[in-house]
């Protein structure tokens, strides 16, 4: 089955280091979204691109946070710098119309110190 | 505002019993559902979508769904709960034409023996 691919799945850090998360893509699928899951927050959806051109980034903080698509196969979140208020799981899924079905893949568990 | 409520944080059934998990949405538009299952350190994966046709959809593991337009409901059912089914099941609703899915803040399904 394809899947969608997330590096690294565990990250630990100090604040202010940057961090960038990796999601790669199922094969053909057109729409790709970023999604942070925690405790009080539940599934807050970041960002999302659909044929790599940003669509909605208004759940991200734009002064640390930023999310690109270098191509179709890839797909970068990145914080900078990071904050303890940051650890969280994230996920990326992607699909094939952004109300179509999402793939999710097994989430980047982040932990800032 | 558009919403989707999962009234339930937590459930607990016994196995073998059936289960049901409720979800409400409110939508301006046409929605297109969905059910996510989330297992520990993974991942949503779905279950089951509702677009259009039989309100009474299926999905895999057993699981069903029905659409309610008057109650605006979309709750999930399974007649007999397996151990493995224990996880935490997310509602999600999106607009026909396009635009981001939102999702519901989860049930968390305990499954005692």
């Amino acid at each position: 089955d394809a899947r969608v691919t997330q590096t690294p799945r565990h990250k630990v850090t100090e604040m202010g280091q940057e961090v960038t998360m990796r999601c790669q893509p199922i094969l053909g699928h057109n729409t790709v979204f970023w999604y942070r899951q925690t405790m009080m927050q539940g599934l807050e959806l970041l960002a999302y691109f659909r044929n790599r051109a940003p669509l909605d980034d208004s759940g991200m903080p734009k002064d640390r946070f930023s999310a690109e698509m270098p191509d179709a196969t890839l797909a970068t979140l990145k914080i900078q710098p990071s904050e303890p208020r940051d650890s969280a799981v994230y996920f990326c899924a992607s699909g094939l119309g952004s109300n179509q079905p999402q793939h999710f893949g097994d989430g980047t568990r982040l932990s800032i110190l | 505002a558009q919403s989707v409520t999962q009234p339930d944080i937590h459930i607990t059934v016994s196995e073998g019993a059936s289960l049901e998990l409720r979800c409400n949405y409110s939508y301006g538009a046409t929605p297109y559902l969905f059910w996510y299952v989330q297992s520990p350190g993974q991942g949503l994966q779905l279950l089951l979508k509702y677009f259009s046709g039989d309100t009474l959809v299926q999905g895999i593991k057993g699981f069903e769904a029905e659409f309610k337009r008057s109650q605006s409901s979309f709750n999930l059912r399974k007649p007999s709960v397996h151990w493995s089914d224990a996880a935490e099941y997310f509602c999600a609703v999106g607009a026909v034409f396009g635009g981001k899915l939102i999702f519901g803040q989860g049930t968390e399904l305990s499954v005692k023996p």
